[in-house]
């Protein structure tokens, strides 16, 4: 079974509207932690924001944000006043916290985003 | 900030040459990885060193040595590759690893090509 779903292929949005990101992750572990990741064409993956399974608030980070979902185990990213710069893949990805720690940070499929003029 | 540099960002080799791959990091960071990123499937851990000891290789083959000499840098050394095995590879550090809320910075890749 896949540890991290991204169901969404290729998102649009026109530019200075909000887009949402989903990801849904699978794990039984208490402890773990969420992260997404900007890939833009020029390959580099951008850490965007953080959200840890025991953090009460969800993760801000200037125009992104975190809509985590605990129960629903999903934590979608979104995307406020887009930008035509935000064109690129995302990628949600899981840090299970289980014996010690993990070396493993396990990545979803991600999704491409195209913002619009 | 240039945190994590790659060298080259590309590289067109055959099955019977020898390359390698070098990373760097400016950040101070304790722990380095290695990551492979093929067409259409999820970024994939390949090695991880920390404080210049590898902790971690995800059943990688042969064909792929990594060196760390140091914490700031890291090597992937590349001989007698298959055609599959043209990919983005990228770098990445951590603070230190196994701790849940590290971030890993990453590089700007290299699209490695074997003919």
């Amino acid at each position: 079974a896949q540890k991290i779903t991204q169901t969404q292929p290729g998102m649009f949005v026109q530019e200075k509207e909000a887009v949402t990101l989903d990801c849904t992750y699978d794990t039984s572990d208490q402890s773990y932690g969420l992260f997404w990741y900007k890939q833009p064409s020029s390959g580099e993956m951008i850490f965007l924001i953080y959200q840890g399974s025991y953090d009460e608030q969800n993760a801000t980070e200037g125009r992104y944000s975190l809509n985590f979902q605990k129960a629903r185990k999903s934590a979608n990213l979104v995307i406020s006043a887009s930008q035509l710069g935000d064109s690129a893949m995302y990628f949600c990805a899981m840090r299970e916290g289980s014996q010690g720690g993990s070396e493993k940070l396990v990545f979803g499929k991600g999704t491409k985003l195209t913002v619009n003029p | 900030e240039t945190g994590v540099t790659q060298t080259p960002r590309h590289l067109v080799m055959g099955m019977t040459n020898k390359k390698s791959l070098k990373c760097e990091q400016h950040l101070g960071h304790n722990a380095m990885y290695w990551y492979k990123q093929s067409a259409k499937k999820p970024l994939e851990l390949m090695f991880v060193y920390s404080l210049e000891e590898r902790v971690e290789n995800n059943s990688v083959p042969s064909r792929f040595s990594p060196e760390c000499p140091n914490s700031s840098h890291l090597f992937l050394h590349l001989h007698t590759l298959q055609p599959e095995d043209s990919a983005l590879y990228l770098c990445a550090s951590s603070r230190q690893s196994g701790r849940l809320t590290d971030t890993q910075y990453f590089g700007p890749g290299t699209r490695l090509t074997v003919l």
